[in-house]
């Protein structure tokens, strides 16, 4: 079956910087890469997804960096805030209405 | 609102005991799926259904685990005889369908005494 491996486990960043978390995948028919925010109490919210037929997507302080090749994804958020401190999942699927795989987690801290 | 719905919030059982959690999708979402969540780690799957046909259930870690949605709206997630490894938040999550993202509801956390 599908592995997904997250790296780091936590993260700090100053306020305004950037953060990247990054992630692999094993299972090569893989096809849809969700991010996913999940805050204290809360169910994971997606923040964004990608699809294997494109490289890169971007939306406002967030984008998703795709390489099939290497089977590895990563989510980049620029001009960060306090209120992005949460856990982030990245997930893999062959599929959005297929299960979804998730890594174990990066726990961003953002320092005001 | 019109997210995922998922109910009680919290639940407390002894060991043995039979539990039911109960998921509302989003109006119209054809797709349904519950995950396990243990403290620390992602989601984990459980089981999909596509309207009320259960489509896979690989992911139940027993026969304990139940899952039914007979109308293919509501579901529920009934585990019988729950033992202490059963304790983990449970979330569902629904799609419209086909190459639509999972949307999921804040989960029912099971602490099983």
């Amino acid at each position: 079956g599908e592995n997904v491996e997250q790296h780091p486990s936590t993260l700090s960043v100053q306020e305004g910087d950037s953060a990247v978390i990054k992630c692999t995948y094993s299972d090569s028919a893989s096809n849809y890469f969700p991010w996913y925010k999940q805050e204290l109490g809360k169910g994971p919210q997606l923040i964004i997804d990608i699809r294997s037929n494109v490289g890169e997507k971007k939306d406002q302080r967030i984008a998703v960096t795709l390489n099939k090749t290497a089977k590895h994804f990563s989510l980049h958020i620029t001009e960060t805030q306090p209120e992005d401190s949460a856990v982030y999942f990245c997930a893999a699927s062959k599929g959005s209405a297929r299960q979804l795989t998730f890594g174990s987690g990066t726990q961003l801290t953002v320092l005001p | 609102g019109a997210g995922v719905s998922q109910s009680p919030r919290y639940k407390v059982a002894k060991r043995g005991q039979d539990v039911a959690l109960r998921c509302d999708p989003i109006s119209g979402h054809v797709s349904l799926f519950w995950y396990q969540q243990a403290l620390g780690q992602g989601p984990e799957f459980l089981t999909y259904f596509q309207n009320e046909a259960q489509l896979d259930k690989s992911g139940l870690p027993s026969d304990r685990f139940f899952a039914e949605r007979p109308e293919g709206s509501v579901s529920t997630l009934k585990i019988q005889r729950t033992q202490q490894e059963d304790s983990a938040v449970y979330l569902c999550a629904s799609s419209r369908g086909q190459n639509q993202p999972q949307h999921f509801g804040d989960g029912t956390r099971l602490s099983i005494l």
